[in-house]
């Protein structure tokens, strides 16, 4: 079936560090690949999103790239802020047969804490 | 609404119980998606509503479980006999289209406590 693994945290950085999170996955087909983001006290948020193979999704100064040949989405930001301390989820969709293609299949979570 | 509401925000109960869990998706949004958060498992799927029928319960993960949507709108989530190991948050979202290309919107969940 299908899976997300994200690297495992909590992940702790400085302000203005560099961060990624990694993330593969196992799908059959062609998937669409999500990153959602949960700020405390917040429901989840779509961050950003790749449709297809070579795709780089953006938003906030976090990219992913979607890179089919070794199954990755990783999530990268040059530079992080306080603020962007959260719980980041790694998804995908768009696999399975009978119309079935809309399911979301979630990493663990990865938390991010930025400090000043 | 201007986004997805789901009440009670919290709920504890004693175990053997039942309780009802309720989403309000975003005017317009035809999908509507169950999902459970807990501790370990992370975020699983329940249940897929296209409209008023559900063509996807395969997440359910007991009888215990069941969810309608009436007027293509709200649902409810229903667990009977709740035990302990349901404790959990539990989110739910919805779409324009039940599509793998259209974001889903999540409410801000119901954290369930079976004590």
């Amino acid at each position: 079936g299908n899976s997300v693994t994200q690297m495992e945290g909590p992940v702790t950085l400085s302000e203005e560090a560099f961060l990624t999170i990694n993330c593969t996955y196992t799908a059959t087909g062609y998937p669409s690949l999500f990153w959602y983001v949960q700020y405390p006290g917040e429901g989840l948020q779509l961050l950003l999103k790749a449709t297809k193979a070579d795709d780089k999704g953006s938003n906030k100064g976090f990219e992913a790239t979607y890179r089919k040949e070794t199954t990755s989405f990783h999530l990268e930001k040059g530079s992080v802020q306080v603020s962007d301390s959260a719980v980041y989820f790694c998804a995908l969709s768009g696999t399975g047969s009978g119309g079935s293609n809309y399911k979301l299949t979630f990493g663990k979570g990865t938390l991010l804490t930025v400090n000043p | 609404g201007a986004g997805v509401s789901q009440s009670p925000s919290n709920k504890v109960t004693e175990k053997g119980k039942d309780v009802e869990l309720r989403c309000d998706p975003i005017s317009g949004h035809t999908a509507l998606y169950w999902y459970r958060q807990s501790l370990g498992q992370g975020l699983e799927f329940l249940i897929y509503f296209q409209g008023n029928s559900a063509p996807d319960k395969s997440g359910l993960p007991s009888d215990r479980f069941s969810a309608e949507r009436t007027g293509g709108s709200v649902s409810t989530l229903t667990i009977q006999r709740t035990q302990q190991e349901d404790s959990a948050v539990y989110l739910c979202a919805s779409s324009l289209l039940g599509s793998q290309n259209t974001e889903a919107f999540f409410g801000q969940g119901t954290r369930l406590t079976v004590v």
